[in-house]
Parts: structure tokens; C-alpha cells; sequence
């Protein structure tokens, strides 16, 4: 079936590391966006990229990082320079084309210990 | 960064009856997208609109896309629990530099 496939559901690090989100999908989509949700908040825009070798900053993207290699993948680092790293991060995708939707992953819930 | 208005901010209704809710932007979009998310998971696409005034439905859900593409509606009819839910409106311009952008939430709670 096609989707969108974000690992791990649960991460835990320890302050001053960096880890590295995984974000997978198989629908073919050009467009893939990293959002960043704290409890009982909405969705905040970290990076997004339209195609491949290509990604632009959201609203948030200071102390994280990513790479789009490949049109498949969008994995998202989180630096030891986010202040507040612990928070649940979800992966979206979408094409440019008219009628598009965008789906989600099943996101990443990441605890700093 | 832009996020869209949405209203109300939460809501606490009965089982069984109707809901609405709008979502409302400071600039246009052709697409608009309902979605509702459980705790810890995801959100889920319900609803996408195309063309500006379009009614779509699905099940009980049924959503419009604003005259000035400035704004979006959803209704829930006959809620039942598994309603319970955060519900996000995102618009989104296809074609060059498009971003999805996501309104604030409705927190909905279904009481028996």
C-alpha cells in the first residue's frame, strides 16, 4: 500500500545530542514538510522541500537540519542547538499538481532525558 | 509565520448533535484540506476541496470551500463519540512554491 512511513514512534536522547527523524513515502509525491506539534498546540512548519536536492526553512527551522537526496525520503536531524527538542514530529507529503491532497505519518514522539 | 484562523478553539457537544466550524485566511488558496487527529497519531485527511464554492460530503462529514477562497467550512451531523478529536483546516496553493499551511485546531468533545 502506498504511504507515508515516519521511525521511530518513540525516541528518547540525551541533551546535546543530535538524532536524526526518518520520513519514507512511496506515493510519488515531489513536495515533503516537517511539522513540529507540542500538547494541546497546532502545527508548526519546520522545512519543506519541492523537489529533490532542494528544501526550504519554515517558521521553526532554527536548530534543526535536513537533506532531500532522494524524492523518497526527508529525513529531519534535530541538533544539540534546539533549545526544546522534546516534542512529537510529523512528516507530511503532497504533489504541485491541481487536486492534490497531503498526508501524514504516524510521527515521531521525541523525549529529551 | 502565517497560520490560518480557525473557530471555535474547542467545543464540547452532545452525542447526536450537528457541528460546524470554520477556518478563515488573510490570503487566498485553491485547495483546502480537512483533517482530524487522534491523541499520539497523525492526522488524517477527511475532506479535500478544489473549486471555490464546492460542496463535498463524506459520511457525516461534509465541508465547503469559501466563494473567496479565503475560507473553509466543516459540519459533523449526529455526532457520535469517536468523533473526539483535534480537527485542522490547511490550505494550500499547488504549483510554484506550495506550502501547506494549517489552521490553529478545533478540540472537539463528544459527551453521552
Amino acid at each position: 500500500d502506498g504511504g507515508i512511513t515516519q521511525s521511530p514512534k518513540y525516541l528518547f536522547r540525551k541533551e546535546g545530542q543530535n538524532v536524526t527523524l526518518s520520513c519514507e513515502q512511496n506515493l510519488n509525491h515531489d513536495a515533503m514538510y516537517w511539522y513540529r506539534q507540542d500538547p494541546g498546540q497546532g502545527l508548526r512548519l519546520i522545512y519543506y522541500s519541492q523537489i529533490v536536492n532542494d528544501f526550504q526553512k519554515g517558521d521553526i527551522a532554527e536548530g534543526y537540519s535536513v537533506s532531500r537526496e532522494k524524492k523518497e525520503s526527508f529525513p529531519l536531524t534535530v541538533t544539540s542547538a534546539q533549545k526544546n527538542p522534546t516534542a512529537f514530529y510529523l512528516c507530511a507529503s503532497s504533489t504541485p499538481r491541481r487536486n492534490t491532497e497531503a498526508f501524514f505519518g504516524q510521527g515521531t514522539r521525541l523525549t529529551v532525558v | 509565520g502565517q497560520q490560518l484562523n480557525q473557530s471555535p478553539q474547542s467545543m464540547f457537544i452532545q452525542e447526536g448533535e450537528d457541528v460546524s466550524m470554520n477556518c478563515t485566511s488573510s490570503s487566498i488558496f485553491n485547495t483546502w484540506l480537512w483533517y482530524k487527529q487522534d491523541p499520539g497519531e497523525g492526522p488524517v485527511l477527511l475532506i479535500a476541496l478544489y473549486k471555490a464554492g464546492e460542496l463535498t460530503s463524506n459520511g457525516r462529514l461534509t465541508a465547503q470551500f469559501g466563494i473567496t477562497r479565503k475560507d473553509s467550512f466543516l459540519n459533523i451531523s449526529a455526532s457520535i463519540p469517536s468523533d473526539v478529536g483535534i480537527y485542522f483546516c490547511a490550505g494550500l496553493n499547488t504549483g510554484t512554491a506550495s506550502k501547506l499551511t494549517f489552521g490553529t485546531g478545533t478540540r472537539l468533545q463528544v459527551t453521552l
